[in-house]
């Protein structure tokens, strides 16, 4: 049973470039959400997808965008990259359906750095 | 607002000795409350949750308790072992929308041998 992948794991970027970081849930999950976690904070909520629309969107600007595909996998874009975008970025995977459980499982992240 | 404050950012006990990580939340009808933990440079391990129909839940040395009243939630680790020293995150679901998970900032716990 695969659990949630990412990729790539490390990505080096300059200011101005875009990124595309992707994901792929767990085995029988169905919704993707996205999180950034700048060094020594708490992960924050980006996006979540399901039935391969955004459903919410957390407090980020529209540089950020994100797209699932019919598989249930996920990419996450970042236009216009500045250095604060520097984190990691966590993919996590649940499944909506009756009867699943609540819990979101985390994918290995991909570490961006923009210079 | 939606907010998770946690405390306390460091902690450092001795081995054998119990851990005490406190949660407080601002949305009231958050319903769900995850652990994490977080060693360097891995991803976020989800270590215990508990909802908000119950008031504690144990497995083995973990154990989490939640007063919903006071909206405040804590994780309890005792026997501490060296394996437990990492970055703890609480979370609390807010159920509007997406039902997105927001975190707290985090506690360092160091278990000293």
């Amino acid at each position: 049973d695969a659990g949630v992948t990412q990729s790539p794991t490390h990505l080096i970027k300059t200011r101005g470039q875009q990124v595309t970081l992707r994901c792929s849930p767990k085995s029988g999950h169905d919704t993707v959400s996205w999180y950034q976690q700048a060094l020594g904070q708490g992960p924050q909520f980006i996006f979540q997808y399901y039935e391969e629309e955004e459903r919410q969107r957390g407090n980020f600007p529209d540089r950020f965008s994100g797209h699932q595909f019919p598989n249930y996998s996920s990419e996450l874009n970042v236009n216009a990259l500045l250095l604060g975008d520097s984190a990691l970025y966590l993919c996590a995977s649940r499944a909506r359906i009756r009867g699943a459980t609540d819990t979101q499982y985390f994918g290995p992240g991909t570490r961006l750095t923009v210079l | 607002g939606e907010n998770v404050e946690q405390h306390p950012s460091t902690l450092s006990v001795q081995e054998g000795d119990s851990a005490v990580i406190k949660c407080t939340y601002s949305d009231s009808a958050s319903n769900y409350f995850p652990w994490y933990k977080q060693e360097l440079g891995k991803r976020p391990q989800l270590i215990i949750d508990i909802r908000s129909n119950v008031g504690e839940k144990k497995d083995q040395r973990i154990a989490v308790t939640l007063n919903k009243t006071a909206k405040h939630f804590s994780l309890h680790i005792t026997e501490t072992q060296p394996e437990d020293s990492a970055v703890y995150f609480c979370a609390a679901r807010i159920i509007q929308g997406a039902q997105k998970l927001v975190f707290g900032q985090g506690t360092r716990l160091t278990i000293n041998p």
